[in-house]
């Protein structure tokens, strides 16, 4: 399977403990974006990179949140000191440069107890 | 803040039947996707649209991108039980970052056999 891939797909942890989620991107794309969805919503918007560069991130991305991409390829998004507020689908999604189609993987489900 | 609004946000209709769910926003896309999500995966790329008046074709699905590329429609002729799913629309808006997709809040299709 060449799609993007996520890991883990679900992921159970108590409040305050620290978290990190993978995304392997379709191979040529070199933008990888990361949304969260919570229910009844639409996915929003939390950082982007361009091969290992992040060039933007949102405002919804506290400062308990990092994101790295350190060889352009894979990325990881770690959330410390968790809290149930940030029980939500954490997806990844990649397009290939210069053009605006994102491909999504199935994304990452967490549960903060 | 750029909105993207969904309509109707929930449609339960009979197999047979035809549905239209339309997207709407005040600023002009330069593209517009549209996904389509079942519950726990990630959102699956159904069509892109990126030229005013553009008409799209996918077997029973048709797509529609308003000639101001302000709005577009999704129309399914003769619903069958594997169409239930959200329907996302997405834009990436001119103008601002044309790598941030704006989702709308979906619209929860379900078709009764």
């Amino acid at each position: 399977d060449t799609g993007v891939s996520q890991d883990p797909r679900h992921k159970i942890t108590k409040r305050g403990q620290n978290v990190t989620f993978r995304c392997d991107p379709i191979s040529e794309h070199n933008r990888l974006y990361w949304y969260r969805q919570t229910l009844g919503q639409g996915p929003e918007f939390l950082t982007y990179f361009q091969n290992e560069a992040q060039l933007e991130k949102s405002r919804l991305l506290s400062d308990r949140f990092s994101a790295e991409r350190p060889k352009g390829s894979f990325s990881t998004l770690e959330i410390q000191r968790t809290e149930q507020g940030d029980s939500a689908m954490y997806l990844c999604a990649t397009s290939l440069g210069g053009r605006e189609t994102q491909y999504f993987g199935p994304g990452t489900r967490l549960l903060v107890l | 803040t750029q909105l993207l609004e969904q309509s109707p946000q929930f449609l339960s209709i009979q197999e047979g039947e035809n549905l239209t769910v339309y997207c709407n926003s005040s600023s002009v896309f330069s593209s517009l996707q549209w996904y389509r999500q079942e519950p726990g995966e990630g959102p699956v790329l159904l069509v892109t649209v990126v030229t005013g008046g553009e008409v799209k074709k996918l077997k029973r699905l048709t797509f529609q991108f308003g000639d101001a590329r302000k709005d577009s429609s999704l129309h399914i002729t003769a619903a069958q039980p594997g169409d239930t799913g959200l329907y996302l629309c997405a834009g990436a808006y001119s103008g601002g970052s044309n790598y941030k997709l704006t989702f709308g809040k979906g619209t929860l299709l379900t078709v009764n056999p």
